[in-house]
């Protein structure tokens, strides 16, 4: 089971966004990705491997974390980054994501 | 690049069969691990499952034996079909594809409302 932290973040452009994506047991070899979700949208992969940025994914993106506890920021809010995120494991089926975690605008 | 685009009926009547078809462009289908996800109506993502490489499927148990993945690759195709479905099954349903488990490409996702 994965347990996303907080269910919503009230932020201002410009600031910095911290997610937090806990794994009931240690996600193997770190197979942990993070999606970006709009509504009428396909999810979008920013993150995987815990930690390497996807194709195109600006740099203001960054995911950490091993084993159990992982975290996705977002530096310097843009207004397209208003969205929910997605945490996933993808090493052990079945594939599961996280509750999610709205940033919204404040 | 490759794109998917999923097909399919739009309402599906309870206990009926739900039947998609994602059509595969810009790459050769055989590349690829191939699958489906879902995301009801006001929640979060679930996996569905996947076809792989050489043929093997594999479903999340939650979905209780009642989803079927096959591929057709002379029309570059593959397909879920759902038994038994109910109004918990309305969702927007997704295609989706990758070297791997991880999904790199999605389609555009098509939603399926169960009713009578």
């Amino acid at each position: 089971v994965l347990t996303q932290s907080p269910g919503t973040l009230s932020l201002s452009p410009g600031e910095r966004a911290t997610l937090s994506c806990r794994a009931s047991q240690s996600v193997a070899r770190d197979y942990l990705a993070w999606f970006q979700k709009k509504p009428g949208q396909a999810p979008r992969l920013l993150i995987s491997g815990a930690s390497s940025r996807a194709t195109d994914i600006p740099d203001r993106f960054s995911g950490g974390g091993s084993g159990t506890d992982f975290t996705l920021s977002i530096n310097r809010l843009e207004p397209e980054d208003f969205a929910v995120y997605y945490c996933q494991q993808y090493a052990t089926s079945p594939l599961t994501f996280g509750g999610g975690t709205r940033v919204e605008i404040k | 690049q490759v794109q998917l685009q999923e097909s399919g009926p739009a309402l599906v009547k309870p206990s009926e069969t739900l039947s998609l078809t994602c059509t595969v462009s810009g790459g050769s289908m055989s590349n690829y691990y191939l699958g489906w996800f879902r995301q009801p109506p006001g929640k979060g993502l679930e996996w569905i499952g996947y076809i792989e490489k050489r043929g093997p499927t594999i479903y999340n148990p939650s979905l209780k034996n009642r989803a079927i993945i096959s591929a057709d690759t002379s029309k570059s195709q593959f397909s879920l079909k759902m038994s038994s479905v109910t109004a918990a099954d309305t969702a927007v349903y997704y295609c989706a594809g990758g070297w791997g488990w991880l999904v790199d490409y999605w389609g555009q996702g098509t939603l399926v409302t169960v009713s009578s």
